[in-house]
């Protein structure tokens, strides 16, 4: 069983571009959601795709953006980067209702300068 | 709001020494409660979930309770490689799927 991948692991960014990071779900799920993980603190969720379509989402501002792949793969876009936006960005997939047990990828790890 | 708060921020044990985490919970309806670990500059590694109070999981020298206010990560004759942040967070009703994370407890094992 292929559990969940991201890429990049690392990304260095100027403050004012964009980015863009993906996932890959583990095997079986179609939902895929975001947290962003900033230094010393739990993760914040910042949305969740099903089916093709965001499913919820945090408190985060309309420049996090994403899309979910007929495959399940995802990506989250960040456009006009900020210094605040240097966080761990991590993935996590599930099969929706149940036991909402949600399954963590690695991380990519953003710096913004 | 629906908030999540662990105690203590950070714990230093010596090898054998047992203890426990606290995962303390203020939210409208819970539906789940889970336990991650996380290593530095890894992602979180799901370890338990529980649903009901009185509800317990155990995992090697892990146990993990729940009651309807707070749950508890008891670590039994820890090992250095126990060493790693252990993170609580909630799924809670009219939540979708999100989970409300707390900022975790930061556990050291010495030999």
């Amino acid at each position: 069983e292929t559990g969940v991948t991201q890429s990049p692991t690392h990304l260095i960014k100027t403050r004012g571009q964009q980015v863009t990071l993906r996932c890959s779900s583990q095997s079986g799920h179609n939902t895929v959601s975001w947290y962003q993980q900033a230094l010393g603190q739990g993760p914040q969720f910042i949305f969740q795709y099903y089916r093709e379509e965001e499913n919820g989402r945090g408190n985060f501002p309309p420049r996090f953006s994403g899309l979910q792949f007929p495959n399940y793969s995802s990506e989250l876009n960040v456009n006009a980067l900020e210094l605040d936006d240097s966080a761990l960005y991590l993935c996590a997939s599930s099969v929706p209702g149940g036991s909402y047990e949600q399954y963590f990828g690695p991380g990519t790890r953003l710096t913004v300068t | 709001e629906d908030q999540v708060t662990q105690s203590p921020e950070a714990l230093r044990l010596q090898e054998g020494e047992s203890s426990s985490l606290n995962c303390s919970y203020t939210v409208s309806g819970l539906r789940g409660l889970f336990w991650y670990r996380q290593d530095p500059g890894k992602g979180p590694e799901f370890l338990f979930t529980l649903y009901s109070a009185g509800e317990e999981k155990e995992k090697e020298r892990l146990k993990a309770t729940l009651t309807k206010k707070e749950s508890f990560l008891h670590i039994t004759a820890p090992k250095p490689e126990d060493s790693a942040t252990y993170l609580c967070a909630v799924h809670v009703t009219g939540g979708g799927n999100k989970l409300t994370f707390g900022t975790g407890t930061q556990l050291k094992v010495e030999l």
